[in-house]
């Protein structure tokens, strides 16, 4: 079945620091997706893209799809402690459904 | 505006206990209903979705079942629960089209003993 792998699992960083956490699909997407989950909560959706090489910006976070449309990436720049939380990017193969990546978790000291 | 409810919040059962776990929607109609769980750690396992009443799409073979009696209610069952089956189980939905954003509920955190 389609598996969507995401590196790093972890990453630790201190605050200030930039963190790029990326995705690989084993198939071509329809768009993908990505979401953040604070620890103990549930995951709230951040963005999605559609077109191949689309990048978007939200603030200190950059997202890119790649020209295939099978591989994303989440670039956060001078990482805050508000960061916290585990990423996830979630491909969208056109069949009502989302196949979640494998997330990565992040970890701000302060 | 649209809102998601699950209960309960938190569950500790019994192995071989059963098991019922609801999840409604507010303020949308007709959308996709979608069950997950998330093992301590780990990523989201899909495990069934519905684009409308009575229909049930299963992604994972297990001793889990979903039914949708309404349009806005999605419930997740289970006769004999496993220890395996402990988790965090996550409720969310979406527009009819499926390509959009999802939305989560708060999910509800079960144990099996």
């Amino acid at each position: 079945g389609q598996q969507v792998m995401q590196i790093p699992q972890y990453q630790h960083v201190q605050e200030g620091e930039d963190f790029t956490t990326y995705c690989n699909s084993s198939t071509t997407l329809s768009n993908i997706q990505w979401y953040k989950q604070r620890p103990g909560g549930h995951p709230v959706f951040l963005i999605q893209l559609v077109k191949s090489g689309e990048v978007k910006k939200q603030k200190r976070l950059t997202f890119q799809f790649g020209e295939a449309k099978k591989n994303s990436s989440l670039h956060i720049t001078a990482t805050q402690t508000t960061d916290v939380g585990t990423y996830f990017c979630a491909g969208n193969t056109g069949f009502q459904k989302l196949v979640f990546g494998t997330g990565t978790r992040l970890l701000v000291s302060p | 505006s649209q809102t998601i409810h699950q209960w309960p919040a938190t569950l500790v059962q019994p192995v071989g206990s059963p098991l019922s776990l609801e999840c409604t929607v507010e303020g949308t109609s007709n959308p996709n209903l979608y069950w997950y769980r998330q093992a301590a750690g780990r990523g989201l396992q899909l495990l069934f979705y519905s684009v409308g009443i009575g229909q049930i799409s299963s992604e994972v073979p297990q001793n889990l079942s979903a039914s949708r009696p309404q349009d806005r209610q999605f419930i997740l069952s289970s006769k004999k629960l496993l220890l395996s089956d402990s988790g965090f189980y996550l409720c969310a939905w979406t527009v009819g089209s499926g390509d959009y954003e999802q939305y989560f509920g708060p999910g509800t955190r079960l144990t099996v003993t």
